[in-house]
């Protein structure tokens, strides 16, 4: 069975401040990775998704992560932080993408 | 970029009573529509999935007879809590997907937050 933990619920940041959001999981097969994004009031958006090939990939609003087969991680990172990031951040693994598991999300709040 | 509606966004209701919630694919037919739902500080959890004219697949300790499951048409998803109790209370989340080239991407609708009082 899948499992993702997020291990950070809330991050607060200051603006310009770099970033990382982390993000583990648990399976036997191979899968493929997600991270959304929350902003209040609003339905989840892919910032970015991980099914094969390069290990790190590019997403909307500079976001970038990377997939980690040994550690059964894949990280999300912003070099650089701006207001409009404060949001929540859930990632999640699916096998077949007719199942998705999500993470507990984690609250980026930016500060100025 | 495709867009899922809910509807309605909150809702009261009291015990025993039931609640409709109607999800919607504005600009894109959607083969596969999701609900799941959200505890407080606790991921979504999928509670069924539905395909267009086909009876939905629930998740294990879901009852299928309490959240009842209506994917009539390519845009238009519905699921009725029966006989709502205040445990039922919690944030309903619906995604859709369109399929085909398409099969990886969910598109979330915004969510509808029931208190069953």
């Amino acid at each position: 069975a899948q499992s993702v933990t997020q291990l950070d619920s809330q991050v607060p940041v200051f603006e310009e401040a770099p970033v990382e959001l982390r993000c583990n999981y648990s399976s036997s097969v191979s899968v493929y990775l997600f991270w959304y994004v929350q902003y209040p009031n609003q339905g989840l958006q892919l910032l970015l998704k991980y099914l094969s090939g390069s290990t790190l990939v590019k997403g909307i609003n500079g976001f970038e992560a990377e997939f980690n087969k040994s550690q059964t991680s894949f990280h999300l990172r912003k070099p650089s932080v701006h207001i409009s990031d404060t949001a929540e951040y859930f990632c999640a693994v699916s096998y077949n993408f007719n199942k998705f598991y999500f993470g507990s999300g984690t609250k980026l709040n930016v500060k100025p | 970029g495709a867009v899922v509606s809910q509807h309605p966004s909150r809702v009261i209701c009291k015990s025993g009573t039931s609640v409709k919630i109607e999800c919607r694919s504005l600009d894109f037919q959607a083969t596969t529509m999701f609900w799941y739902r959200q505890f407080p500080k606790k991921s979504l959890m999928l509670m069924a999935t539905s395909n267009e004219g086909s009876k939905a697949t629930y998740e294990q300790g879901v009852e299928k007879d309490k959240f009842l499951i209506n994917h009539a048409s390519l845009t238009l998803s519905t699921l009725t809590v029966t006989s709502a109790h205040p445990e039922d209370s919690s944030f309903y989340i619906c995604s859709a997907s369109s399929g085909g080239a398409s099969t990886d991407t969910q598109y979330f609708g915004p969510g509808t937050r029931l208190t069953v009082l």
